[in-house]
């Protein structure tokens, strides 16, 4: 069975501080992919990053920068000196196999206080 | 703007009401799809339609019924709901066969059932 687990339900940091969502995943397939989205207030999940199973080298996007660990089945996000523009829940999903199907994480809501 | 417009975007109904919910994608996508978002609960796949055609029915309930009339229209007609379906309503798109599942959404209709 695929799953994504986010155990950090929310998060309160002050700006311009470094903050780490975490994120793991179940998953039996051998390719598979793995995304982070991010949900403003307005409700749409915008899409950040997509990382192919056999691609582990780490990203690094602005202030965004993600690392993948098939050793220990995670794919953490972190956001490096943090603004109140990042509040957002963060959401973690698992896509691949034979069906275009993403599971999601429950997502972790990041509150960035001024 | 992701491309994926909603409408409404809130939406009240009585258990006894009918409506539709609609969603319209301008991306030339060929993949559509219904996500229900609850409180606290990862979000939920509920319908997939690849080419038109109804491929995944995450055991919905009939009270939910989805439409594709073509591959930039979604509709989900909703009749004699309960409380419990109050949530927010997610459409996006994806252009299937790329090699992920990339996903674009719309901002969501934000339901409530009384």
């Amino acid at each position: 069975a695929q799953k994504v687990t986010q155990a950090q339900t929310e998060i309160s940091v002050v700006e311009k501080e470094d903050v780490t969502l975490d994120c793991v995943y179940e998953t039996r397939d051998t390719t598979y992919y793995l995304f982070w989205y991010k949900q403003p207030p307005s409700g749409e999940l915008v899409f950040l990053i997509r990382r192919n199973s056999f691609d582990e080298q780490n990203e690094i996007s602005g202030r965004y920068s993600w690392n993948f660990q098939k050793s220990t089945s995670s794919f953490n996000f972190t956001i490096t000196a943090s603004q109140v523009v990042d509040s957002a829940v963060y959401f973690c999903a698992l896509g691949g196999g034979a069906t275009n199907k993403l599971i999601f994480g429950t997502g972790t809501l990041l509150a960035v206080q001024p | 703007e992701t491309g994926v417009t909603q409408t409404p975007r809130h939406l009240v109904m009585g258990m006894t009401n009918k409506k539709s919910l609609k969603c319209e994608q301008h991306l030339g996508h060929n993949a559509m799809y219904w996500y229900k978002q609850s409180a606290k609960k990862p979000l939920e796949l509920m319908f997939v339609y690849n080419f038109k055609e109804q491929t995944e029915n995450n055991s919905v309930p009939s009270r939910f019924s989805p439409e594709c009339p073509n591959s930039s229209h979604l509709f989900l007609h909703l009749h004699t709901l309960q409380p419990e379906d109050s949530a927010l309503y997610l459409c996006a798109s994806s252009q299937r066969g790329q090699e992920s599942e990339k996903l674009f959404f719309g901002s969501g209709t934000q339901l409530s059932v009384l």
